[in-house]
């Protein structure tokens, strides 16, 4: 079966600007998740969706949203772009949301200008 | 909090040799522990957990709640297991139920 997918794979932004990213899981799956990865600070747990609800959520502050539509799609937003918002933002889904059961997407590369 | 400690960023071995990628954790819980790898140009996927105790590709990982470390281990390195190791921790149910990484342990096994 297909794997997850997420889109833009690369992105170019302006400080300032907003952006949003999706994620479409692997058929089944009700649960999804994002990280963004950066050099610094590694691999970081940004949130959770399972059914349309936010589960779970990182250390991160307001600008980072999420949301997840009916058909188990998500989407993240991140506004007001800083530098450091540069990343590598991954998404993952499971049929439940047990960690172990996550399958990984390929990336959103986000450069911040 | 929930903290992972990965200290080489690089590990060298040769081909053969036994390799030890070590992962050490804060947590004040009961944690459940999992090793990640990531091949060149492939997607994070899960190696293994500790609460199945299996062996996956030879790697295995023991559970030290004593020193609270989480090592992986393989008696004889392959050059397919060149990449990257990330260890990760999670809590038990609600809010403690989020995966915290380690910042990675880039292994090569030489020829």
């Amino acid at each position: 079966k297909a794997g997850v997918t997420q889109t833009p794979r690369y992105l170019i932004k302006t400080r300032g600007q907003q952006v949003t990213l999706s994620c479409s899981p692997i058929s089944g799956h009700r649960s999804v998740s994002w990280y963004q990865q950066t050099p610094g600070q590694g691999l970081q747990f940004l949130f959770e969706y399972f059914s349309e609800t936010q589960r779970n959520k990182g250390n991160f502050p307001g600008r980072f949203s999420g949301r997840q539509f009916s058909n188990s799609r998500s989407e993240m937003n991140v506004s007001t772009l800083e530098l450091g918002d540069s990343a590598l933002y991954l998404c993952a889904s499971s049929p439940s949301g047990a960690l172990y059961e996550q399958y990984f997407g390929p990336g959103t590369r986000l450069t911040v200008t | 909090a929930q903290r992972v400690t990965q200290p080489e960023k690089l590990l060298s071995v040769f081909k053969g040799a036994p390799v030890e990628l070590k992962c050490n954790y804060s947590y004040s819980g009961s944690p459940e522990l999992f090793w990640y790898v990531q091949y060149s140009r492939q997607r994070l996927q899960l190696l293994l957990r500790h609460i199945s105790r299996e062996s996956i590709k030879g790697f295995t990982a023991d559970l030290n709640k004593g020193e609270t470390s989480f090592h992986l281990k393989k008696p004889f390195a392959q050059e397919e297991d060149s990449a990257m190791y990330y260890c990760a921790l999670t809590g038990s149910g609600g809010s403690n139920y989020k995966l915290t990484f380690g910042k990675g342990t880039l292994l090569t096994v030489n020829p």
